[in-house]
């Protein structure tokens, strides 16, 4: 029942950008986006609760599908500050249970 | 101020001890979590109450013990520590059960066993 989350490591040089994906076999009633520095807490990104949703800010965005099973994470224009590991987190219809996808380690080079 | 804080930040101990590890939030939030994130990263819900009230027990052994005495504090007292037991152990809070509410995370404890 995880989400599970695509590419699960990537790469890059200051100012590419990245698509992090976060799929799921059943709707989601919401996604909530996390970034994870090495050695700190989980902090939050945004949420979005409606299927066909897009929001974003900054240079950071990130949209849910029609069905409410995908979403995606946006990274345009990368700087150092970026790198960390990526979370999605959902909570499944009936239940108070909150899960994390399987995480994306991301790494900006200069 | 700290929004979310736990105690202790490193908790190195033997087998068969048992440790307690403390969280506080000054947030006015109703509900508060337990995480358990092991070496592979990935971040595993433990434990949810709100209002003091326990809603989520996952399946962890029962020598986990949560304990909420007021809506801003979630302990997490652990018995006979296993090795399998080392981890980071995040304490979380978020306004409500609602899913549109964020969850703030504290700076974690990172439990290692000998």
């Amino acid at each position: 029942q995880q989400p599970v989350q695509s590419p699960q490591a990537v790469i890059l040089r200051e100012g590419e950008d990245a698509v992090i994906n976060c799929s799921s076999s059943k709707a989601l009633y919401s996604v909530h986006w996390y970034r994870q520095k090495h050695g700190e807490a989980p902090v939050f990104l945004m949420i979005l609760l409606k299927g066909g949703e897009q929001k974003g800010h900054d240079k950071i965005s990130a949209s849910f599908n029609e069905k409410k099973q995908q979403s995606s994470l946006y990274l345009t224009a990368s700087q150092l500050s970026y790198s960390g590991t990526y979370f999605c987190g959902t909570r499944y219809s009936g239940t108070y249970k909150y899960i994390f996808g399987t995480g994306t380690r991301l790494k900006v080079l200069a | 101020d700290t929004a979310v804080s736990q105690t202790p930040k490193y908790l190195v101990t033997q087998m068969g001890n048992d440790k307690s590890i403390k969280c506080e939030q000054n947030l006015g939030h109703d509900t508060m979590y337990w995480y358990k994130q092991d070496s592979k990263k990935f971040l595993k819900i433990m434990f949810s109450y709100n209002n003091k009230e326990l809603i989520i027990n996952e399946t962890v052994p029962n020598r986990f013990s949560p304990k909420s005495p007021d809506k801003a504090h979630l302990n997490l007292h652990i018995n006979s520590l296993e090795l399998g037991d080392s981890a980071v152990y995040f304490c979380a809070s978020s306004l409500g059960t609602d899913n549109g509410q964020p969850q703030h995370f504290g700076d974690g404890t990172r439990l290692s066993i000998l």
